[in-house]
């Protein structure tokens, strides 16, 4: 099955500064690469996601970028705030095959004032 | 609103007690999933189902059971419980009969096995 891989398990900023995590995938069919976010003490949410036929896609302060040769892809947080402060999840699958969505082990963001 | 309920949130029991763990959505959701949460370890998918009646094992399957009778409930049954299956437990569901869509949490069941 897949196997979802992130780094760096933990990452500590300045407000303001950008953030990146990056995960690599095993399996070279998946083609949908969601991002979630969670806060202390709640469920995870989606804040973006990525299908394979594009490259890069953007939602204000968040971006994600796609690398399918490679087969990795980044979330990148630019002009951080205390609130983005959280534990991040990436995820893949292949929507044509596969039911089961697999998540790397999560990266635990501090944005410090 | 639309949402999916877990419950209990929260349940200490003891091994061997049978306990289940039940799960709604009211957004006519295809999919249903169930993921548990450990330290280190992220989410890892226990279970998961398409439509009513059909379901396949994740990649941590063992000491677990579920059913899909009605479209809107996935119940999570641990038969005989260890202290190994400790956890926070969430369920999800997706209104395509992937996991390749918007995935909507429920709040999450903490259970706790002496």
């Amino acid at each position: 099955g897949e196997n979802v891989e992130q780094h760096p398990s933990t990452l500590s900023v300045q407000e303001g500064d950008s953030a990146v995590i990056k995960c690599t995938y095993s399996d070279s069919a998946s083609n949908y690469f969601p991002w979630y976010k969670q806060e202390l003490g709640k469920r995870p949410q989606l804040i973006i996601d990525i299908r394979s036929n594009v490259g890069e896609k953007k939602d204000q302060r968040i971006a994600v970028t796609l690398n399918k040769t490679a087969k990795h892809f980044s979330l990148h947080i630019t002009e951080t705030q205390p609130e983005d402060s959280a534990v991040y999840f990436c995820a893949a699958t292949n929507s044509n095959s596969g039911y089961a969505l697999n998540f790397g082990k999560g990266t635990s963001l501090l944005v410090t004032p | 609103e639309a949402q999916v309920t877990q419950n209990p949130r929260y349940l200490i029991t003891v091994t061997g007690k049978k306990l289940t763990v039940t799960c709604s959505q009211n957004m006519n959701h295809e999919y249903m999933s169930w993921y548990r949460q450990d330290p280190g370890l992220g989410l890892r998918q226990i279970y998961y189902s398409m439509n009513v009646e059909v379901t396949d094992k994740g990649d941590v399957p063992e000491g677990y059971k579920v059913s899909r009778k009605e479209k809107r409930n996935f119940p999570l049954i641990l038969e005989s419980p260890s202290p190994n299956q400790t956890s926070l437990y969430f369920c999800a569901s997706s209104s395509t009969g992937s996991g390749a869509n918007v995935l909507t949490f429920g709040a999450g069941s903490r259970l706790t096995v002496l």
